[in-house]
């Protein structure tokens, strides 16, 4: 399995800030996701990141409010942008398994909008 | 529809009984299933994968997928206090090339 270090672990921003959360993995990976995970809520897909292209976004989500940054194949940024309270949740990163794409998780980022 | 629908529990278990967990899907053409254990404020762990119909066994989990029936489950066995955590249903649609999450059933072994 790939590790994946994902910072910050938590964070408390004042709102109408922007936060920047970073994933590094150990290995070279095609696809990295940027989910979202509200309290009590399963995962939501916010954007796929590709080395090369820009993110795909899923419906609701905007670059915008979300930019990703993907400059290499071990690493990339989601920018949490002019946050809000209602942005307050859980960040996580994964990427995909080397074989039978499994996907794997950073330790997420708990963010608090105040 | 979602693409992906558990029971969201809580499902209570006494200790050493066994626990089991659903999932239903509704794309034909997923290929790919994966169960994964959430600690309360820990991200995602894979514990689960399969591909294939049939059963698959590894130590107290065994996955189960019925492709005609676009049903996948999760046993586990000899159900511990340290197995208490939200169980999420996965399926990896390769057409659309990401991830689908259930909501997650929510496990309670008791001692």
């Amino acid at each position: 399995s790939a590790v994946i270090s994902q910072k910050p672990s938590r964070d408390i921003c004042q709102r109408g800030t922007s936060l920047t959360i970073q994933c590094q993995v150990d290995s070279q990976v095609t696809m990295m996701f940027w989910y979202r995970q509200q309290p009590g809520q399963s995962l939501t897909l916010i954007a796929t990141a590709n080395q090369g292209s820009e993110a795909t976004y899923e419906s609701g989500f905007v670059i915008d409010k979300f930019p990703i940054s993907r400059p290499n194949l071990t690493f990339s940024t989601l920018t949490v942008s002019n946050m809000s309270p209602e942005d307050s949740s859980i960040y996580l990163c994964s990427v995909e398994g080397r074989t039978n794409t499994e996907a794997f998780f950073g330790q997420g980022t708990r963010l608090t909008v105040v | 529809q979602k693409e992906v629908e558990q029971n969201s529990g809580p499902l209570s278990v006494p200790e050493g009984a066994i626990a089991s967990l659903n999932c239903t899907y509704s794309d034909r053409v997923s290929q790919s299933f994966f169960w994964y254990r959430q600690y309360s404020g820990k991200s995602p762990e894979l514990i689960m994968s399969i591909y294939s119909n049939g059963d698959k066994e590894d130590g107290r989990f065994t996955a189960q997928l019925n492709k005609a029936s676009q049903y996948v489950s999760l046993l586990i066995r000899d159900s511990q206090p340290s197995d208490s955590a939200t169980y999420l249903c996965a399926v990896f649609l390769y057409n659309f090339n990401k991830f689908y999450f259930g909501s997650g059933t929510k496990l309670n072994v008791k001692p």
